[in-house]
């Protein structure tokens, strides 16, 4: 079973911080996606990122696939209270057929005015 | 593009009764369907994957015969919850790929929330 570790779990800060979320595996992926999540809703692609080293940036969020492919990371700039959701990792694995994905626990993060 | 619509967004319904959820991909044919369900704030939990005109694959703990799945054409696969009961209650979410995708990007519903009284 492929794991996807996502840290930190919960995030509370304050609106203006900077934070970074990861997402860590010893499994190799082809592609890697992030989702954002409200509450009552299903979750919203937020990008997909399939090169190692890649880097790509959405507004004040930015998103780097690692080197081997096997952790990637978010970070937010200058957050805002409409940051506020479950942040979703999940990858696509090598070593897997089909065409599922695996799914990090999320984190859940605060954006206090 | 890639609008994926669920109904009902609520139900409630007394136990024993069965549920249907209806999941549509409005604007692309989706060859795999995906059903998941989430408890409060926590991750996504795959419950089968759903194959259109074939039997959908169940994980592991899943009970096919309590939650029936059904991928009768590229737009459409639909969850039936058989006997519920109120440890079914939860939110129930579906995702579609779209047919020819590379990436094995998931289009997710708005979810469904299932109560069981």
């Amino acid at each position: 079973t492929q794991l996807l570790e996502q840290s930190p779990q919960f995030l509370s800060i304050q609106e203006g911080e900077n934070l970074t979320v990861y997402c860590n595996s010893s499994s190799v992926f082809s592609s890697l996606q992030w989702y954002r999540q409200e509450p009552g809703e299903g979750p919203v692609l937020l990008v997909t990122v399939v090169t190692g080293g890649e880097v790509k940036k959405l507004k004040r969020l930015t998103f780097q696939f690692g080197d081997a492919r096997k952790d990637s990371s978010l970070h937010i700039t200058a957050a805002q209270t409409g940051d506020t959701g479950l942040y979703l990792c999940a990858g696509a694995s090598v070593e897997t057929s089909g065409s599922r994905l695996t799914f990090g626990e999320g984190t859940q993060l605060t954006v206090n005015p | 593009g890639a609008v994926v619509s669920q109904h009902p967004s609520r139900v409630i319904c007394k136990s024993g009764t069965s549920v249907k959820i209806e999941c549509r991909s409005l604007d692309f044919q989706a060859t795999t369907m995906f059903w998941y369900r989430q408890f409060p704030k926590q991750s996504l939990m795959l419950m089968a994957t759903s194959n259109e005109g074939s039997k959908a694959t169940y994980e592991q703990g899943v009970e096919k015969d309590k939650f029936l799945i059904n991928h009768a054409s590229l737009t459409l696969s639909t969850l039936t919850v058989t006997s519920a009961h109120p440890e079914d209650s939860s939110f129930y979410i579906c995702s579609a790929q779209r047919g020819g995708g590379t990436y094995n990007e998931q289009f997710f519903g708005p979810g469904t929330r299932l109560t069981v009284l």
